[in-house]
């Protein structure tokens, strides 16, 4: 079966630093991967993702991630942090279900604080 | 135009209560989802229609009983309200298919006394 992991519940960085979400899966079968944020009291909102090609994939409000296969892992970056980054970010893996059907199976979220 | 909406954004009940969210979606996707998130932001799928067919039912006490009338709606019934339902609840919706984007409602605060 397949899982994800999100290392740190919460992490929290200054204004104008480096951004570093982790996320490491197991999967029996070449993943497809996402990240999606939640702002506070709104729905979840696609950032990113994972299909085939470049491993290194470019998403909304200047995130990126790249996919490492031999590391198993899907880590979130973005250079430089903004106030507005402040949210809950969940990885997750697609996962078959039955007759052509897919399933999200997802990380416990990691809270992104920024500080001033 | 609110690709995914649901009613009410708040409810608030008391225990032993029976009460219906609604969902609708306009995107055209054939498949829709029901997920739970408790108070520490975990997400918990509970079900989830493919063309008005039920393809995922977790774990979830039969007092919720989903009904799809069509492919853009999605309601979610509880009966017999327990505090321990108080939650989050999120609507979604995808085409089917493993790369696809699942796209949210706002989510409905319910809160049972």
């Amino acid at each position: 079966a397949q899982s994800v992991t999100q290392l740190g519940s919460h992490v929290s960085v200054s204004e104008g630093a480096l951004v570093l979400l982790r996320c490491n899966y197991s999967s029996s079968v070449p993943p497809y991967l996402f990240w999606y944020v939640q702002y506070p009291n709104q729905g979840l909102q696609l950032l990113l993702k994972y299909t085939t090609g470049a491993t290194l994939v470019k998403g909304i409000n200047g995130f990126e991630a790249e996919f490492k296969k031999s590391e198993t892992s899907f880590h979130l970056t973005k250079p430089s942090a903004h106030m507005s980054d402040a949210a809950e970010y969940f990885c997750a893996v697609s996962d078959a279900v039955m007759d052509s059907n897919y399933q999200l199976i997802w990380g416990a979220g990691t809270k992104l604080i920024i500080k001033p | 135009d609110t690709a995914v909406s649901q009613t009410p954004k708040y409810l608030v009940t008391q225990m032993g209560n029976d009460k219906s969210i609604k969902c609708e979606q306009n995107l055209g996707h054939d498949t829709m989802y029901w997920y739970k998130q408790d108070s520490k932001k975990f997400l918990k799928i509970m079900f989830s229609y493919n063309n008005k067919e039920l393809i995922i039912n977790e774990t979830v006490p039969n007092r919720f009983s989903p009904k799809s009338p069509d492919k853009a709606h999605l309601n979610l019934h509880i009966n017999s309200l327990e505090l321990g339902d108080s939650a989050v609840y999120f609507c979604a919706s995808s085409q089917r298919g493993n790369t696809d984007t699942q796209y949210f409602g706002p989510g409905t605060r319910l809160t049972v006394l």
